[in-house]
């Protein structure tokens, strides 16, 4: 069996400062994880994802993410927020026969 | 790469008509596809998974009868919501699946969505 929390359902930051986003699993083997992120009335767009070849993990627009198997983490961050980065982000564990447990997603408001 | 165009973005139709949606991984094979619900500030719930050339595989509490999913190509999936009714109001994802060997961590790249109101 397999599951994600994401720990904080809203998170505010100002431009042009850091972001975290926390998330950790549980998974009775290696697992597959990733973060997606979503904006409003759109899909998810692939951030990065996770697969044991290396636990710092860089994505796309500055985003990079840290498996951490002794705390069963995988936060998401970026160094310097912009307005753009405000959406839904998910962080998600796949299964061995692909099939993804999504967490509860987390919200992230950008101020100016 | 790995676009997967989802159509209609939105539907508003009365309640006891049938609505198809369609989902197509435009650059790349995908044997497998995935449809998703999901409600306002809520997380992506899945409904089912569709494989090529075979039946659809439906989550716990998923009417397959009311949700009639056809995987016809290795670049095609519809979904069909037949007789809907303003419950089944929602956004609807799909997603699509590279064809590979390893499953695992082939990440699943999503449409749109599609935004289902029922008057």
């Amino acid at each position: 069996a397999q599951s994600v929390t994401q720990l904080d359902s809203h998170v505010s930051v100002s431009e042009g400062t850091p972001v975290l986003l926390r998330c950790n699993y549980s998974s009775s083997y290696s697992p597959s994880l990733f973060w997606y992120v979503q904006h409003p009335n759109k899909g998810l767009q692939l951030l990065l994802k996770y697969t044991s070849a290396a636990t710092l993990v860089k994505g796309i627009n500055g985003f990079e993410a840290e498996f951490k198997k002794s705390e069963t983490s995988f936060h998401l961050t970026k160094p310097s927020a912009h307005m753009s980065d405000a959406a839904e982000y998910f962080c998600v564990v796949g299964n061995s026969w692909g099939k993804l447990q999504f967490g509860a997603g987390t919200q992230v408001v950008v101020t100016p | 790469g790995a676009v997967v165009s989802q159509h209609p973005s939105r539907v508003i139709c009365k309640s006891g008509t049938s609505v198809k949606i369609e989902c197509r991984s435009l650059d790349f094979q995908a044997t497998t596809m995935f449809w998703y619900r999901q409600f306002p500030k809520q997380s992506l719930m899945l409904m089912a998974t569709s494989n090529e050339g075979s039946k659809a595989t439906y989550e716990q509490g998923v009417e397959k009868d009311k949700f009639l999913i056809n995987h016809a190509s290795l670049t095609l999936s519809t979904l069909t919501v037949t007789s809907a009714h303003p419950e089944d109001s929602s956004f609807y994802i799909c997603s699509a699946r590279l064809k590979t060997g390893l499953n695992s961590n082939q990440p699943q790249h999503f449409g749109d969505g599609t935004r289902l109101s029922i008057l």
